[in-house]
């Protein structure tokens, strides 16, 4: 699986946006991009994904570059809710297998 | 939405016991789910692949023998750690992705089983 990279840790406001990086250089033309997100005890829930188009749910936004090269998963505004580890992950869509690769992600703390 | 259901959401058992952690997809069907282990501050590792109807398949260094997995059903996986250590304590998640064949869907997560070996 191609390998992506993020920031370690990053912290916000509360009420501000928030945009989380996410760089995989190596993406080959059949990955999807994934984020997850993993709140303290708990196992990992999904927040968005796409593949070439900037896509918008009610949780995020995700911005895909032109290249593909590097994506941000963006929070309009964030809530204490929001706390938690953040991962980016790329998911080939013409395998078999459908298992998810996470790295080390980044912990969002989200401050008064 | 899909939901996938994890039992216990915690256990502490003594040193050689055996634990058995339960996946249950609860309004859909999966032919495969995936068993991972995390250790504090540390990300989430596969362990394994459940397949109904056959083996398992387990990545590189873990245990088969340590940590049986069965797929009895297309709703239910079980793990169980067998003559567990200390350094099995972990948090243990399943993880069931609906809509087989198609990879671009979302996976869903059971909650986690946090278990303590005394």
């Amino acid at each position: 699986d191609a390998k992506t990279t993020q920031p370690n840790s990053m912290e916000s406001n509360e009420e501000e946006p928030v945009h989380l990086p996410c760089n995989h250089s190596t993406i080959s033309g059949t990955d999807y991009i994934h984020w997850y997100r993993q709140l303290p005890s708990q196992g990992p829930e999904y927040v968005i994904h796409g593949l070439t188009s900037n896509v918008n749910n009610r949780m995020a936004s995700l911005a895909i570059a032109e290249d593909r090269k590097s994506s941000t998963l963006i929070l309009h505004r964030a809530t204490l809710r929001d706390a938690a580890v953040y991962y980016c992950i790329l998911r080939d869509c013409t395998g078999t297998a459908s298992k998810l690769t996470f790295g080390t992600g980044t912990r969002l703390q989200v401050t008064l | 939405g899909a939901v996938v259901s994890q039992h216990p959401s915690w256990v502490i058992c003594k040193s050689g016991t055996s634990v058995k952690i339960e996946c249950r997809s609860l309004d859909f069907q999966a032919t495969t789910m995936f068993w991972y282990r995390q250790f504090p501050k540390q990300s989430l590792m596969l362990m394994a692949t459940s397949n109904e109807g056959s083996k398992a398949t387990y990545e590189q260094g873990v245990e088969k023998d340590k940590f049986l997995i069965n797929h009895a059903s297309l709703t239910l996986s079980t793990l169980t750690v067998t003559s567990a250590h200390p350094e099995d304590s972990s948090f243990y998640i399943c993880s069931a992705p609906p809509g087989q064949g198609l990879l671009n869907t979302e996976a869903f997560f059971g909650q986690g089983t946090r278990l303590t070996v005394v």
